[in-house]
């Protein structure tokens, strides 16, 4: 079964960029989605189809996928910025299965 | 608004069900699949499967093949998730969600909390 790898935790000073990647074999011919969590919230989409912001969701969080490495990045972070976040694909082998990365938590310094 | 409300928490003794509701307003039912998904406290989401709400069709994680069967009603825009041979390790959040295109989940109910406990 596919696998997608996050670091368990990233931590970042405010207005400073965070970078949280996920990594998978040949990701890149892969869509990639991200969500954040909050505690004691359900998960909010924040990036659909490697790059797309929901309707929202502020500039500040992009993203991109190539390679084996897909990478939301968080651009002049803030405190409220601070939850779990977590990479998803559709794995459209034999499987047939959608897949969560294992999610990272970002602290805000 | 679109919205996804779950059914309240439930608990359920080792071998028995659950059964959990999500109730879709805001859009047309039967326009999108329901994905479902669960969090342990303290660990990541998991995936369970996903429901097609105008067929009926649906698809299971391997994980829970055997054991979970999604299920709706169309005529009250829900959808349903129960899982037999209940054990400590399925207490968790149970979440729905509304799935665009079998890619990704733009709509979460709040989770419906199942303990699992003798």
């Amino acid at each position: 079964s596919y696998v997608l790898t996050q670091p368990p935790s990233v931590s970042v000073a405010p207005g400073k960029t965070a970078r949280i990647t996920c990594g998978g074999n040949n990701i890149g011919s892969k869509s990639v989605h991200w969500y954040q969590q909050k505690p004691g919230q359900a998960p909010v989409l924040v990036i659909y189809y490697d790059s797309d912001r929901p309707s929202g969701i502020p500039e500040r969080f992009s993203g991109s996928n190539s390679g084996n490495t897909a990478t939301l990045t968080i651009s002049r972070v803030e405190a409220g910025d601070e939850a779990d976040y977590y990479c998803q694909v559709w794995d459209s082998s034999s499987d047939h299965q959608m897949v969560f990365g294992g999610g990272t938590k970002l602290t805000v310094l | 608004q679109v919205q996804l409300v779950q059914s309240g928490a439930e608990v359920k003794k080792p071998g028995a069900s659950v059964k959990v509701s999500c109730k879709a307003s805001g859009y047309t039912f039967t326009s999108y699949d329901i994905n479902w998904v669960r969090q342990a406290t303290g660990q990541g989401l998991e995936w369970m499967g996903w429901m097609n709400p105008n067929s009926g069709n649906t698809g299971y994680a391997q994980k829970f093949q055997g054991r979970v069967t999604m299920t709706r009603n169309t005529s009250i825009s829900t959808a349903y998730m129960e899982l037999s041979s209940l054990r400590s390790e399925d207490t968790a959040v149970y979440y729905c969600a509304r799935v665009v295109v079998r890619d990704y989940m733009d709509v979460w109910g709040k989770g419906t909390t199942v303990t699992v406990s003798s």
